[in-house]
């Protein structure tokens, strides 16, 4: 298995800019997280999936976040507009419930100029 | 609501010496414990877990940590560091719904030559 996969791995963008996060998680996973990490405030839980729909999104930030997961292999996290405080890595992770491990991708580091 | 505490940003050891990273947890019911690493750049690898059994849980690359219900700790350790394990470690708790993973702020491991 390939594992957990996000692209890009790295993004720069001006502030203002609509920014796309991609996750393709572990075929079989009915759970997917995305998580933001940042040296201030760690690893922070912004929305869970089950079976493709939205869980608790109660971690998005501001409404600039969405979110989605059209199909059970895809899922984006979108940032519109974007600001230089949004600047982290992103994190997807899935997992199998009953199996509770999280299997992490490799993130999408994001800077916003 | 469940919470993990890790109370060491960084821990030093010299390589060849134990080393001991210390986890506490605070959960309604049954704990469902765990531990990543995060080598730098990239995404959090599961180490071990703890969902019931022996206090004793035995991981990836010679890791292990120990269950204490009574002081609510999951300390991780290991007999003999290695340079190679310097990282980020994370302590996570779930209880036994289905909510998602509570992680720890992180503990910097580093080893010394």
């Amino acid at each position: 298995d390939a594992g957990v996969i996000q692209s890009p791995r790295h993004e720069v963008t001006e502030m203002g800019q609509e920014v796309t996060l991609r996750c393709k998680p572990i075929s079989g996973h009915d759970y997917l997280f995305w998580y933001r990490q940042t040296m201030m405030r760690g690893l922070e839980l912004l929305i869970y999936f089950n079976n493709n729909v939205p869980i608790d999104d109660s971690g998005m930030p501001e409404d600039r976040f969405s979110a989605k997961m059209p199909n059970a292999s895809f899922s984006t996290l979108k940032i519109q507009p974007s600001e230089p405080r949004d600047s982290a890595v992103y994190f997807c992770a899935s997992s199998v419930l009953g199996r509770e491990t999280q299997y992490f991708g490799p993130g999408t580091r994001l800077l916003v100029l | 609501a469940q919470s993990v505490a890790q109370p060491e940003d960084q821990v030093n050891v010299a390589e060849g010496n134990p080393l001991t990273v210390k986890c506490t947890y605070s959960v309604s019911g049954n704990p469902y414990l765990f531990w990543y690493v995060q080598y730098p750049n990239r995404g959090l690898q599961f180490l071990l877990k703890y969902i019931t059994g022996d206090n004793l849980v035995k991981g990836s690359y010679g890791f292990e940590a120990e269950f204490n219900k009574s002081q609510t700790s999951f300390h991780l350790k290991k007999p003999s560091a290695l340079v190679s394990d310097s990282a980020l470690y994370f302590c996570a708790v779930r209880d036994e719904g289905n909510t998602p993973l509570v992680f720890g702020k992180g503990t910097r491991l580093s080893v010394i030559a």
